[in-house]
Parts: C-alpha cells; sequence; structure tokens
C-alpha cells in the first residue's frame, strides 16, 4: 500500500524566512503532484513533477523529486502572508493497473506566515 | 466555463435519503476523477473515468456510492442511503488523457448528512 507523509503538518513561518516542506513516500513513482488550498476552497494546482530530478520553480515556490529517495520538497523563499495555506502532495502509483486516477495525497501541511 | 464545474455547491440532506452530485470537466479533457475529503480522512481517491468507462473504481467506500459519465463528459455521483459519515467535499477533477498532465480540480459539492 502506498503511503505518503507529508512534514511538517502545521508550519508557523515569519515574512522574509524560508522553509521547506517534505514529501515522503512508499513506493514507486514517477508522477508527484503539488497543491495549494485556501480555507474553503479547492485545490489549486501548483507543481507536475514527472522525473527523477525534476526542478520547478513560480514566484516564491520551488518543488524539486528526488525518485531514487522517494522525496519531494516544496522549498518556499522569503515568505509573505499571501502564502498562508494548506499545501498538499499527491503522488501517483506507477503501475497501479494502468490507473492514471488514483493520486495518494499527503495530509496537508497547514501554513501561517505571520508579519 | 473554464474550470471544471459541479453543483451543488452545498447540500444538506437527511440521513437515508439519496444524493446526486454533477460534475462539468473542461472541455476536452477525457480523464475525470472524484475524491473526498473529509476532517479525519484527508482526500481520498473515489473512481476514475477514461471517456465513458471507469477503469478504476476502486476507491467506492460501499455499494451506496455509484458513478456513471455519459458522452464523455458530465459525470455523476450518486449516494444512496445516505449515512452521516458521508458527509464530506466531493471533488470532481479533471485532465487530457494523457499520463503526467495537470489534473484540474472543480470548487466541490460541501455535503451534510442530518
Amino acid at each position: 500500500e502506498l503511503k505518503v507523509e507529508q512534514n511538517p503538518l502545521f508550519l508557523s513561518m515569519q515574512e522574509g524566512k524560508n522553509y521547506t516542506i517534505y514529501c515522503n513516500y512508499s513506493t514507486t513513482s514517477d508522477r508527484l503532484y503539488w497543491y495549494r488550498q485556501d480555507p474553503g476552497k479547492s485545490l489549486e494546482s501548483l507543481f507536475v513533477l514527472l522525473s527523477n530530478g525534476a526542478v520547478k520553480q513560480e514566484g516564491r515556490l520551488m518543488a524539486s523529486l528526488d525518485t531514487k529517495a522517494r522525496l519531494s520538497t516544496l522549498h518556499i523563499t522569503a515568505a509573505v502572508h499571501d502564502l498562508s495555506a494548506t499545501y498538499f502532495c499527491a503522488v501517483a502509483p506507477r503501475g497501479y493497473g494502468g490507473s492514471q486516477g488514483n493520486l495518494i495525497f499527503g495530509k496537508g501541511t497547514k501554513l501561517s506566515v505571520k508579519p | 466555463g473554464a474550470g471544471v464545474s459541479q453543483s451543488p455547491s452545498n447540500k444538506v440532506t437527511e440521513k437515508g435519503k439519496d444524493v446526486e452530485l454533477r460534475c462539468d470537466p473542461i472541455s476536452g479533457h477525457t480523464a475525470l476523477y472524484w475524491y473526498r475529503q473529509s476532517l479525519g480522512q484527508g482526500l481520498e481517491f473515489l473512481i476514475y473515468f477514461q471517456g465513458n468507462s471507469a477503469p478504476d473504481k476502486s476507491g467506492l467506500p460501499s455499494d451506496r456510492f455509484s458513478a456513471e459519465r455519459t458522452g464523455g463528459s458530465v459525470s455523476t455521483l450518486t449516494i444512496q442511503r445516505t449515512q452521516q459519515e458521508d458527509s464530506a467535499v466531493y471533488l470532481c477533477a479533471s485532465s487530457l488523457v494523457a499520463a503526467g498532465n495537470t489534473i484540474y480540480f472543480g470548487e466541490g459539492s460541501w455535503l451534510t448528512v442530518v
């Protein structure tokens, strides 16, 4: 059974600081997704990482994937209040009966950025 | 609209009643997914459609849950004889068929069973 673990689950940061959220998964996968969710809202796609060593950046967020270590990171640079949200990683297990749909989500990291 | 559209956005129903939740995916997206989000269980996969067929129904929690998709577009998730534990946000998502494409989520249908 594929397990996806995020840490930390709660993160309180000051504006201007840097931090990293970690996403570990327990079985082979070559597709990893990061999403953002604001309270009462749906999931907003941030990144799709498809290969070992993939790195993508958008604004103050940068995501990377190490398939050998089964680890993805979401790095936040110089945090601002607008980044406060819950961040989820999700993994698609390789070879799961050919399905593309069975994304397994982590429990989410609730980020609060304080002035 | 340009995004995944779901209705109703909110639904309160009495225990034992049936409910239908509707999803209209992004135009041209052949893959459609249903997920459920609740406080206790996080985000759970329910079912996946490729066109009108459902190659993966592994996440449906019981035989009270069913889903169909017609015309390769709109999908309906039906919950029969609702129970309180069915209370959750039901999220629909869609993507282009190729693996690795971005999966776009709708705003969800908030279901409360009283």
